[in-house]
């Protein structure tokens, strides 16, 4: 299975500012994956970050408001831009390894 | 519409009674369902991989099957550290790329 890491692990943020996200893998990976996560609820998709291309975006989720980066085969940054309250979340990379997808600890952002 | 859900939302045991969790997924074709645990305040763990109607897997006190319409995952003699929320996630075979859908969750709570 891969490893995967995010940072920060949690934050504070005030209405108005950016934050960015940071997933590392420790395998090479072909397809990277941003999920949000609000209180109390399931998994939602953000978009699918490949290397080497634009990511692809849900419906809901927008660029301009959710940059991502994915400079590499083993790392990829989400920018959550302008917080509002309502994006406070549990924001997961995740990476398909073999068939099977696999999640980083997550990043418990609270924006006030 | 692609949809998962899952049943029973919350589900409260005692230690060594068994249960089942339940699965039903509305996908126009299935490449994979998948079930996960996660703890508070963590990214989900992976836990099976089921492609095809009547396969079975088995890890520890847990088992997961799957039909042409629904999935069960079973715990045999539940102990407390197997509190925690059990997600499924179909994987729909029409998307050209490695999308997931997640479902709501069963929390479950092993009472010793």
């Amino acid at each position: 299975s891969a490893v995967i890491s995010q940072k920060p692990s949690r934050d504070i943020c005030q209405r108005g500012t950016s934050l960015t996200i940071q997933c590392q893998v420790d395998s090479q990976v072909t397809m990277m994956f941003w999920y949000r996560q609000q209180p109390g609820q399931s998994l939602t998709l953000i978009a699918t970050a490949n290397q080497g291309s634009e990511a692809t975006y849900e419906s809901g989720f927008v660029i301009d408001k959710f940059p991502i980066s994915r400079p590499n085969l083993t790392f990829s940054t989400l920018t959550v831009s302008n917080m509002s309250p309502e994006d406070s979340s549990i924001y997961l990379c995740s990476v398909d390894w073999g068939g099977e997808q696999y999640f980083g600890p997550g990043t418990r952002l609270t924006v006030t | 519409e692609d949809q998962v859900t899952q049943s029973p939302e919350a589900l409260r045991l005692q230690e060594g009674e068994s249960s089942s969790l339940n699965c039903s997924y509305t996908v126009s074709g299935l490449r994979g369902l998948f079930w996960y645990r996660q703890d508070p305040g963590k990214g989900p763990e992976f836990l099976f991989t089921l492609y095809s109607a009547g396969e079975e897997k088995e890890k520890e006190r847990l088992k997961a099957t799957l039909t042409k319409k629904e999935s069960f995952l079973h715990i045999t003699a539940p102990k407390p550290e197997d509190s925690a929320t059990y997600l499924c996630a179909v994987h729909p075979s029409k998307t050209s790329y490695d999308k997931v859908i997640f479902g709501p969750g069963t929390s479950l709570s092993v009472i010793p």
